[in-house]
């Protein structure tokens, strides 16, 4: 079945990038996303990428896509302490089904 | 634009109870689903509907239930609670292409 793996921590200095990784194992995958969730709240979709691609940028924001390798990252330029959260990756296929990481844990220290 | 509401944000319940947690968007979404998310295991799929009548189980479809009579609501209904569904859900629409997906904020639920 399908399968998207994480690492569970990530702990960056404030002003530092962040590089969360991602594999997956759907090679039919149409949609890969990042979503943010902070504690006590619901996810944020933060951004998502077509498969035909494999970069996408947005403000602080770079997804960069693999597709032969199933890999996705999300890099976070110039990390704040607002940016300590849990962020999952997730895909979808033409099954329409959305099946998620189990979150990477980031922590920005001062 | 209300998007997907959730209801209620937090409930306790004794084991053995029931209870539903309402699903409703206003964006005439096809898709919608229900996930629970607990502690080092991320988002796992209970059930999902693709349109209005249409329902499918999804990873851990055990001890709930649910029906789509429209295509606003979704409700998912725990009949039995135990322990083991003490978690948070979150509630989900989606276009069929799934470029876009929407969730709700969440619902806290603990079985005591």
């Amino acid at each position: 079945g399908e399968d998207v793996e994480q690492s569970l921590f990530l702990s960056v200095r404030e002003g530092d990038s962040s590089v969360i990784n991602c594999t997956y194992t759907d090679s039919s995958s149409t949609y890969l996303y990042w979503y943010k969730q902070e504690p006590g709240a619901g996810l944020q979709l933060l951004t998502y990428i077509f498969s035909n691609m494999d970069m996408k940028q947005d403000q602080r924001l770079t997804v960069l896509l693999n597709k032969k390798d199933k890999h996705l990252s999300l890099r976070i330029a110039d990390t704040q302490t607002g940016d300590s959260a849990i962020y999952f990756c997730a895909e979808t296929s033409n099954t329409d089904k959305l099946i998620f990481g189990t979150g990477t844990r980031l922590q920005v220290f001062p | 634009n209300a998007g997907v509401t959730q209801t209620p944000k937090f409930q306790v319940l004794k084991t053995g109870q029931s209870m539903t947690l309402q699903c409703a968007q206003d964006m005439n979404h096809e898709y919608m689903s229900w996930y629970r998310q607990d502690p080092g295991m991320g988002l796992r799929l209970i059930h999902y509907s693709v349109g209005a009548g249409i329902t499918d189980q999804g990873e851990v479809p055990n001890g709930y239930n649910v029906s789509r009579s429209t295509t606003e609501d979704f409700p998912l209904r725990l009949l039995s609670a135990a322990p083991s569904q003490t978690s948070v859900y979150f509630c989900a629409s989606s276009t069929p292409s799934g470029n876009t997906i929407y969730f709700g904020e969440g619902s806290w639920l603990t079985v005591v």
